[in-house]
C-alpha cells in the first residue's frame, strides 16, 4: 500500500533563511512523487514533481525537491525563503502502477518577517 | 477558463438530505480524482475514473456515496442521507496519464455543510 508522512505539522523560518520541509513515502513500485501548495481558502496548486531522471528537480516559485531513494525522502527546499510562501504544504506519492494520488498530512510554513 | 471547475462551490443541507456536486475536468484529460478534506488535513482519497470507468473507490467510503463520470468527461458525486461528519471540502482533480505520469490540477472545491 502507498503512504506518505509528514512528520512536521508546522514549520518556522525567518525571512532570507532557507527552508526545508520534509517527506517520506512508501510504495511498491517506482514512485512518482509531487508537492503541492494550498493557500486559505484556495485548491491546491502544483509545484513540482519527480518521474525519473535527475534527483533535484525545479518547481515554481523557486521551490526545489531532493528525491533520495535510499531513504525514501522526498524533501521541500527553497534557499531563501519569502514571507509569501507561508502556505499550508502537502506531499503526494503515486506508484508506477498509475494508480491513485496519495497525500501526506500537510505542513504548516510560517515565514516571519 | 480552461482549469478544473467544481459546482457549486458552496452547499449547506440539512441532515438527511441528497447532494450531488459536479466536477468538470481540464478537456481531454483522461483521469479525474475525487477527494474529501477537512480543515487542517490533506486530501483524502474517495475515489478515481480513467475514462469512464470507475476503477477504485475508498473503503471508507459509504454505501451512501457515489460518483459517476457516465461519458467520460464530467464527473457526478452523490452523498445520500447527508451526515453531519460528511461536512468537508469536497475537491475535484483531473490528470492525463499517457506514457508515466504527470501533475493532478485540482478545482477549487465544493463546500459541504450539513446542519
Amino acid at each position: 500500500a502507498q503512504s506518505v508522512a509528514q512528520p512536521e505539522d508546522q514549520v518556522n523560518v525567518a525571512e532570507g533563511n532557507p527552508l526545508t520541509v520534509k517527506c517520506t513515502y512508501s510504495v511498491s513500485g517506482n514512485p512518482y512523487l509531487f508537492w503541492y501548495v494550498q493557500y486559505p481558502n484556495r485548491g491546491l496548486q502544483f509545484l513540482l514533481k519527480y518521474i525519473t531522471g535527475d534527483n533535484l528537480v525545479k518547481g515554481s516559485y523557486g521551490f526545489e525537491a531532493e528525491f533520495n531513494k535510499s531513504q525514501t525522502s522526498f524533501h521541500l527546499k527553497k534557499p531563501s525563503a519569502l514571507v509569501s510562501d507561508s502556505a499550508l504544504y502537502f506531499c503526494a506519492v503515486r506508484d508506477s502502477s498509475a494508480s491513485k494520488i496519495i497525500f501526506g498530512s500537510g505542513t504548516r510554513l510560517s515565514i516571519r518577517p | 477558463d480552461t482549469g478544473v471547475s467544481q459546482n457549486p462551490r458552496h452547499k449547506i443541507t440539512k441532515r438527511g438530505q441528497n447532494v450531488t456536486f459536479r466536477c468538470d475536468p481540464i478537456s481531454e484529460h483522461n483521469r479525474l480524482y475525487w477527494y474529501r478534506q477537512t480543515l487542517g488535513q490533506g486530501p483524502e482519497f474517495l475515489t478515481y475514473f480513467q475514462n469512464e470507468a470507475q476503477l477504485e473507490k475508498s473503503r471508507l467510503l459509504s454505501d451512501r456515496f457515489s460518483a459517476e463520470r457516465p461519458k467520460g468527461s464530467f464527473s457526478t458525486l452523490e452523498i445520500q442521507r447527508t451526515e453531519q461528519g460528511d461536512s468537508a471540502m469536497y475537491l475535484c482533480a483531473s490528470s492525463l496519464i499517457v506514457h508515466g505520469s504527470t501533475e493532478a490540477f485540482f478545482g477549487q472545491g465544493t463546500r459541504l455543510t450539513v446542519v
